[in-house]
């Protein structure tokens, strides 16, 4: 019963550098989404998609990339770090469109670029 | 805009207190109104709100949206300890119904 997996768990990477994000979940989810958060900030929507091949942008999408090839993959992109996407990033998916059913989180990965 | 406004951000309340958390939004195309809990990690689901005035409970916990006044409250009775989490609002509507964010309520229990 894995649900949301996002791996890594922790990461450290220099300014310039370049990584993925990865998210898998095994609920057959349509929507999927990924989040940072920062103190104080709450959860900042960055990027999501309502199914394979479909993305879009959210609230803080600047610096990141995402694709949805299959249902179950939702990577995220980070193409040249900076010290300001420290953070503490979320992958979350629901059932059908957002709207219906709560989120599943995963359990989250903390970034720190240096 | 799509927005989503928590108040108060921090609260420290003595154990037993009720307190009564604010969510206040600004949405085209409204779908749903959630509530999560979070503690350590990921946060976890509360309350799904999709229509006024109805409250829904889950033990000392209880919330309830209010359309026309865009916004949504949430009660804890009793306070313990173990409510001790920042607790956010989300919004799912606008554009492809994504799903936003509030700042969150940090609360803390005093023994």
């Amino acid at each position: 019963n894995a649900g949301v997996t996002q791996t890594p768990k922790f990461q450290v990477l220099k300014t310039g550098q370049s990584m993925t994000l990865q998210c898998a979940q095994d609920m057959n989810h349509e929507y999927m989404s990924w989040y940072r958060q920062d103190p104080g900030m709450g959860l900042r929507l960055i990027h999501y998609s309502v199914g394979a091949g479909i993305t879009d942008q959210g609230e803080v999408p600047n610096g990141y990339n995402v694709s949805r090839s299959t249902t179950e993959d939702f990577p995220l992109r980070l193409l040249s770090a900076a010290p300001s996407q420290t953070s503490v990033y979320f992958c979350a998916s629901s059932y059908g469109q957002g709207f219906r059913r709560p989120l599943h989180f995963g359990n989250g990965t903390r970034l720190t670029v240096t | 805009e799509d927005k989503v406004v928590q108040s108060p951000l921090s609260l420290v309340v003595h154990e037993g207190d009720t307190v009564t958390l604010n969510c206040s939004y600004e949405v085209t195309n409204f779908r749903s109104l959630l509530w999560y809990k979070q503690e350590k990690k990921a946060p976890t689901f509360l309350f799904m709100l999709t229509s006024s005035g109805i409250e829904k409970k889950s033990g000392r916990l209880s919330s309830i949206l209010d359309k026309k006044e865009l916004s949504s409250i949430l009660n804890i009775t009793a306070t313990q300890t173990g409510d001790s989490a920042i607790y956010l609002c989300a919004l799912s509507g606008g554009r492809d119904d994504k799903i936003i964010f509030g700042k969150g309520t940090r609360l803390h229990i005093l023994p």
